[in-house]
């Protein structure tokens, strides 16, 4: 079974902090996703990476950055957390393009007060 | 960019009632994903449909690949409680170094015993 974890699933952060989202799959994936989740607005995403250090801008990367250092590893950079970046962050992954189903990590529910 | 119109919004039903939920978009697509996402978890992958008029079933769930290639449903079948949840259809076009997945804004599933 494809196995996606994300190191937090409840994170609480001050305005103005820089926060750090871990996400690690452990079926050698090359594609991994990070999409913000929020109600009415469903899931949009913020960057996928198709290989190690490779990066690219999603829908709504404005305040977010990434690192993909390793293959299974694809993290998630808040360099200022504000308020309006509460929500929930859930990160995917597939083997490649020419696989077509993303596997979701549980999520992490992030409040910046 | 492209959209999904996925209705209806909510659902409210008895145990043991039949669910339909569906999927529309102005665009075409190649490939078509449903998900289920239960309370604080991540949404997980329930059907993948890959050709036009596709009908491919899960137990009590069966999907469609819309002869268009701009729609897609969703059927559940004699409803349980543990089928609630919010149920997300996602349209993918992917190909040579490309890959893009539109998310509909999901069906709330309430399910009275």
């Amino acid at each position: 079974d494809v196995k996606v974890t994300q190191s937090s699933r409840y994170l609480v952060k001050r305005t103005g902090e820089k926060v750090f989202l871990e996400c690690v799959q452990d079926m050698d994936h090359e594609n991994m996703f990070w999409y913000r989740q929020d109600p009415g607005l469903g899931l949009r995403l913020i960057y996928f990476s198709y290989d190690v250090k490779m990066k690219e801008k999603g829908d709504i990367p404005e305040g977010y950055s990434v690192s993909r250092e390793k293959k299974e590893r694809f993290s998630l950079i808040l360099e200022s957390a504000s308020t309006n970046q509460t929500s929930m962050y859930l990160c995917a992954s597939i083997l490649s393009s020419g696989y077509n189903e993303q596997f979701f990590g549980p999520g992490t529910r992030l409040t910046v007060l | 960019g492209q959209q999904l119109n996925q209705s209806p919004q909510s659902m409210f039903i008895q145990e043991g009632e039949d669910v339909s939920m569906n999927c529309t978009s102005s665009s075409i697509f190649n490939t078509w994903l449903w998900y289920k996402q239960e309370p604080g978890e991540g949404p997980v992958l329930l059907i993948a449909l890959y050709k036009a008029g596709e009908l491919t079933s899960n137990g009590r769930l069966t999907a469609q690949f819309g002869i268009t290639r701009k729609d897609s449903f969703l059927n559940i079948s004699a409803s349980i409680p543990s089928d609630v949840g919010i149920y997300f259809c996602a349209g993918l076009n992917s190909g040579a170094g490309s890959y893009q997945l539109t998310f509909g804004k999901g069906t709330k599933l309430s399910v009275i015993p």
